[in-house]
């Protein structure tokens, strides 16, 4: 059981260029989220999906775009880099009944680092 | 929108002694309280969590209590340890139906040997 497997760990763009990071889970949770961490700032919601071909923004959403075409995979894409999305990026998921709620699990994190 | 305000931001406390951290949230509509622990380079995961028909809830040396009145809710740890090192986060979640967390902005707490 892997939980959430982010790909890749780490990245150096430089400006301008595209990239896709991807998120699995094998935990068959409808909801999954994407988040950068920045230092003093927290978590930041970039875009959210709560079930498989919906996708929704968060907080942070300009410059980024998201696709949830399985239920398994959500993907953040990045079309054209730049300085200011040098970040961590967490992929989480979730999943909610009636004794649990929003308990969100996170992959291991990439580090993406634009020049 | 929900706005988290987290303090303090930054907290060192001797090995023994407690340490707590408050978070105010802004939505009433807000249920859900959960706190995140992330140690250096790791993921954030889920430690304790408040619903907001509860006012207090205790698991070992956490408990976390909430006043939904003046909203606010607090984390306390008792006879810290070096492993309680690390950054902490609190959230709310509004809507029973909207599955989104507004994390706060973090607490480093450092415990000294």
């Amino acid at each position: 059981n892997a939980g959430v497997t982010q790909t890749p760990k780490f990245r150096v763009l430089k400006t301008g260029q595209s990239m896709t990071l991807l998120c699995a889970q094998d935990m068959n949770h409808e909801y999954m989220y994407w988040y950068r961490q920045d230092p003093g700032m927290g978590l930041r919601l970039i875009h959210y999906s709560v079930g498989e071909g919906t996708t929704a923004k968060g907080e942070v959403p300009d410059g980024y775009n998201v696709s949830r075409l399985k239920k398994q995979n959500f993907l953040l894409g990045l079309e054209s880099a730049a300085p200011s999305q040098t970040s961590v990026y967490f992929c989480a998921s979730s999943y909610s009944s009636r004794e649990v709620k929003n308990i969100q699990y996170f992959g291991a994190g990439t580090r993406l680092s634009v020049l | 929108g929900e706005n988290v305000e987290q303090h303090p931001s930054t907290l060192s406390v001797q090995e023994g002694d407690s340490a707590v951290i408050k978070c105010t949230y802004s939505d009433s509509a807000s249920n859900y309280f959960p706190w995140y622990k992330q140690e250096l380079g790791k993921r954030p995961q889920l430690i304790i969590d408040i619903r907001s028909n509860v006012g207090e809830k205790k698991d070992q040396r956490i408990a976390v209590t909430l006043n939904k009145t003046a909203k606010h809710f607090s984390l306390h740890i008792t006879e810290t340890q070096p492993e309680d090192s690390a950054v902490y986060f609190c959230a709310a979640s509004s809507n029973f139906g909207n599955e989104k967390l507004t994390f706060g902005t973090g607490t480093r707490l450092t415990i000294i040997p």
